[in-house]
């Protein structure tokens, strides 16, 4: 069965240091790839996908994320921490076994951001 | 353009008593899915509309209902509740193109409490 593992629930990081959330997923095809942030009390955002047309995939507000086969890994990164990139962050691939727009999410990773 | 809108925002309702939640996607969306977050299992996908019609189902058990109507509009349904269905039910809308090329456009949810 397919999964999204994200590693580390929660990271710390100051203000204008370099932001790196883990993402690792299981597919037997070649997947769809998302990261979403939630702010509290709000839904989800798309910061950015992959569907195979560049393995480095370029955001909002900065993010970026890099697609790598060989390690099943879809890394969120930002080169400098901003107070406000504080929120909840979700990975997701599409579904492989629903022919429709079924995601499945990992569990998420908490951003905190100091000054 | 607007957004996915869910109605209403928060709900507090007694276990046993059924709810429906309802949510408008985005104009000339035809996909509306449905996911549960909860703290301890996360985002789970609950079911897929597409074109009024029911296109992919996750695990929940069959209290949990939905239906879609012709202006992509769509409604779900929990009878019977039980404490541990308090959640926020999310509703995401979907441009989906046959390459499975899409993204989902969350709303901000509803939150159900259930007492």
């Amino acid at each position: 069965a397919q999964s999204v593992t994200q590693l580390g629930s929660h990271v710390s990081v100051s203000e204008g240091a370099l932001v790196l959330l883990r993402c690792n997923y299981s597919s037997s095809v070649p997947p769809y790839l998302f990261w979403y942030v939630q702010y509290p009390n709000q839904g989800l955002q798309l910061l950015l996908k992959y569907t195979s047309a560049a393995t480095l995939v370029k955001g909002i507000n900065g993010f970026e994320a890099e697609f790598k086969k060989s390690e099943t890994s879809f890394h969120l990164t930002k080169p400098s921490a901003h107070m406000s990139d504080a929120a909840e962050y979700f990975c997701a691939v599409s579904d492989e076994s629903q022919a429709g727009t079924a995601l499945i999410f990992g569990k998420g990773t908490t951003l905190s951001v100091s000054s | 353009k607007a957004g996915v809108t869910q109605t209403p925002r928060y709900l507090i309702k007694t276990r046993g008593q059924q709810v429906t939640l309802s949510c408008s996607p985005i104009s000339g969306h035809r996909s509306v899915s449905w996911y549960q977050q909860t703290p301890g299992q996360g985002l789970q996908f609950l079911f897929e509309y597409f074109s009024e019609t029911q296109r992919n189902k996750g695990n929940f058990p069959g209290r949990f209902s939905g239906r879609q109507f012709s202006n992509s509009r769509s409604e779900m349904n929990v009878s019977t509740l039980e404490l541990g269905d308090s959640a926020l039910y999310l509703c995401a809308s979907s441009l989906w193109d046959r390459d499975g090329n899409t993204e989902a456009f969350f709303g901000q949810g509803t939150r159900l409490t259930v007492v």
